[in-house]
């Protein structure tokens, strides 16, 4: 089961770059690793993807190292609104597409 | 833009009544998953179909929960003799789903909140 950790939460302040780490050991061969962001009394909103390297958009950036047991996703200067709860989400394809969210990390950001 | 829509948003049931929630995927969308959350947690993963065919159930679910996607758009969620314990955030999401579930970008709902009394 491709079960994934992170910090419980993390503050930071306006303008700061964030990088919130996520670990995954057991991930499989063709699994993917996808980050959602959550705010209070709203489903998740996906914010990237990837399975190797670096992945960048217009929010985000994902650095996967090449043993991929881990993955880091970056929030470039970060203001206010980017407070909510962030989840790394790998699904478990060796053991029938398990989909597990773990319980997430919270980041305050502050003025 | 319509993302995906669900109702009702709140719900209120005395324990032991049934309630039925209804998920509006995204036009054109093939898979559809049904997730339930508690305060503090991340999504549990109860169901999905691709298309109308429901195909992986979480243990997790018990028989009280049944899901229905019957012509392969809107999907409808009931609990029979509702518990104190199924109060929760039932989320539901779609997706294209043109792949594997690993690679798939999941479109969520706002949610529709359950209180048992």
């Amino acid at each position: 089961l491709a079960k994934t950790t992170q910090p419980i939460s993390m503050d930071s302040y306006e303008g700061q770059e964030v990088n919130i780490t996520c670990s995954h050991n057991n991930i499989a061969t063709n699994d993917y690793i996808t980050w959602y962001q959550q705010f209070p009394s709203q489903g998740p909103r996906f914010i990237i993807q990837g399975y190797k390297t670096k992945v960048t958009n217009e929010v985000a950036s994902l650095f996967i190292p090449a043993d991929r047991k881990s993955s880091t996703l970056s929030l470039p200067r970060v203001s206010l609104s980017d407070t909510a709860v962030y989840y790394c989400l790998v699904v478990g394809s060796e053991y029938g597409n398990k989909l597990v969210f773990g319980a997430g990390t919270i980041l305050r950001v502050k003025s | 833009d319509t993302g995906v829509s669900q109702n009702p948003r709140h719900k209120i049931t005395k324990r032991g009544q049934n309630v039925t929630f209804r998920c509006d995927p995204i036009s054109e969308h093939n898979r559809l998953y049904w997730y339930r959350q508690t305060l503090g947690q991340g999504p549990e993963f109860l169901t999905y179909f691709q298309n109308e065919a429901q195909l992986e159930k979480s243990r997790l679910l018990s028989d009280r929960f049944s899901a229905e996607r019957p012509k392969g758009s809107f999907s409808t969620l009931e609990i029979q003799r509702t518990e104190q314990g199924d109060s929760a955030m039932y989320l539901c999401a779609s997706s294209l789903g043109g792949g594997g579930l690993s690679t798939d970008t999941q479109y969520f709902g706002p949610g529709t909140r359950l209180t048992v009394l």
